[in-house]
């Protein structure tokens, strides 16, 4: 059968540094662009999101980044931690409430 | 609110075997979507309901797969006859409105091994 394990890009970061992920997306229609974790066994988590007229947001030890002109998406962490290692997706909303994801990437926190 | 539920959280079946999946998503939410997550393909939508009507089922892979929504709190996804291609977890998600925040909110998800 198919394998089911993810095997995704891996940004690996030393605790206590900052993280950026990052994404490129190509739907220049999407309304909403947002940011998932996913633990492993677990579904993906909301963390943050953007609407597509504003270029900056920012959260709780983390901030969202919005360049609409190269179509780029990133996610900042502030102060990495060893509970932030994980699959991080972006994902987009049309305006109709569809939601897609992209590919993912595995971050990983050194202690 | 439990969350979104999805049962079974395993599924073993044997190729040309037909396969069921459940969803149940928090209550009051208007859209619910089901996912498949691969190695391959990462996490592809298959298809969501808004307020129990099927808006895009552009994702579906195939006739073998289809989805209903008979009633606001439950949802089946269902593959007949399943292949070893179809292995994968399955996730559902549901949403509380169109658009703002967009917080879709996953179940714990449906691993389904076809063998």
């Amino acid at each position: 059968g198919e394998s089911v394990g993810l095997h995704l890009p891996t940004l690996s970061v030393q605790e206590g540094d900052n993280s950026i992920i990052n994404c490129a997306y190509s739907n220049s229609a999407s309304d909403y662009f947002i940011w998932y974790k996913q633990e492993s066994g677990k579904g993906p988590q909301f963390i943050i999101d953007i609407r597509s007229n504003m270029d900056k947001r920012q959260g709780q030890r983390v901030t969202v980044l919005l360049n609409k002109t190269v179509k780029h998406l990133s996610l900042q962490i502030a102060a990495t931690q060893p509970g932030d290692s994980a699959v991080y997706f972006c994902a987009e909303t049309l305006e109709d409430g569809k939601l897609t994801f992209g590919k993912g990437i595995t971050l990983s926190v050194r202690p | 609110d439990a969350g979104v539920i999805q049962s079974p959280r395993h599924e073993v079946t044997e190729m040309g075997q037909e396969v069921t999946l459940r969803c149940k998503p928090i209550s009051g939410h208007d859209y619910l979507f089901w996912y498949r997550q691969t190695m391959m393909r990462g996490l592809e939508l298959l298809i969501y309901f808004n307020n129990n009507v099927p808006i895009d089922d552009s994702g579906m892979p195939e006739d073998r797969f289809s989805a209903k929504m008979p009633n606001a709190s439950f949802s089946t996804l269902k593959i007949q006859p399943s292949e070893p291609r179809d292995s994968a977890v399955y996730f559902c998600a549901s949403s509380p409105r169109q658009g703002v925040g967009t917080e879709a909110f996953f179940g714990q998800g449906t691993r389904l091994t076809v063998v």
